[in-house]
């Protein structure tokens, strides 16, 4: 089945930690993207890719980084920068004329 | 930057009627607007989408609709069934070609479908 998949659906941070989200995509889609949800909020846009080791900044990139060392792949690191981790992150991926489709999430929450 | 604003933030209605979520977006280059379904503790669903060279789209009970110049676009659904009660999000784009879809989103709608 073709697909995003996201990694681990739940993650527990200790204050002072940095982690690591896995998204992998099978869809042979050049740009991916990560997007933080909060309760009662939309998605805000962390950072994308729009081909390998090429990213950019989002609208919230701050305490955030990720790579880009392979086209199935877009890992996002949570670092200890960042003030609030605790939200939903959605990994996501689109291909030429084709839109953007979504994972099922990574459930983040510090400890 | 983009902006998308989206209303209601809540909506009920009766299995059977209509619903309708509005959307209107600030930058006239965007050119791509997506709606996506979420279902409680999952990722979106793209539902239907539209690009700004047609001003209406239809799939079965969903429909959208885009006035360029207002900047607005529509999500109607006809004949609600309790399984469409979820959070409805717009998004825009300038992507729209190629593969960049670096979406702004709206803040959601839950539609709520009372049997």
């Amino acid at each position: 089945d073709g697909g995003i998949t996201q990694s681990p659906k739940y993650l527990f941070r200790k204050e002072g930690q940095n982690v690591t989200l896995s998204c992998e995509q099978n869809l042979n889609h050049d740009a991916m993207y990560w997007y933080r949800q909060d309760p009662g909020q939309g998605l805000r846009l962390i950072y994308y890719s729009q081909i390998v080791n090429d990213f950019q900044k989002g609208d919230i990139a701050e305490g955030y980084s990720v790579s880009r060392e392979k086209k199935e792949s877009f890992p996002l690191t949570v670092t200890s920068a960042q003030k609030n981790p605790t939200a939903f992150y959605l990994c996501a991926s689109s291909g030429n004329r084709v839109g953007a489709f979504f994972g099922q999430g990574t459930r983040l929450t510090v400890v | 930057g983009e902006n998308v604003e989206q209303h209601p933030s809540t909506l009920s209605v009766q299995e059977g009627d209509s619903a309708v979520i509005k959307c209107t977006y600030s930058d006239s280059a965007s050119n791509y607007f997506p709606w996506y379904k979420q279902e409680l503790g999952k990722g979106p669903q793209l539902i239907i989408d539209i690009r700004s060279n047609v001003g209406e789209k239809k799939d079965q009970r969903i429909a959208v609709t885009l006035n360029k110049t207002a900047k607005h676009f529509s999500l109607h659904i006809t004949e609600t069934q309790p399984e469409d009660s979820a959070v409805y999000f717009c998004a825009a784009s300038k992507g729209g070609g190629g593969s960049n879809y670096k979406l702004t989103f709206g803040k959601g709608t839950l539609l709520t479908v009372n049997p």
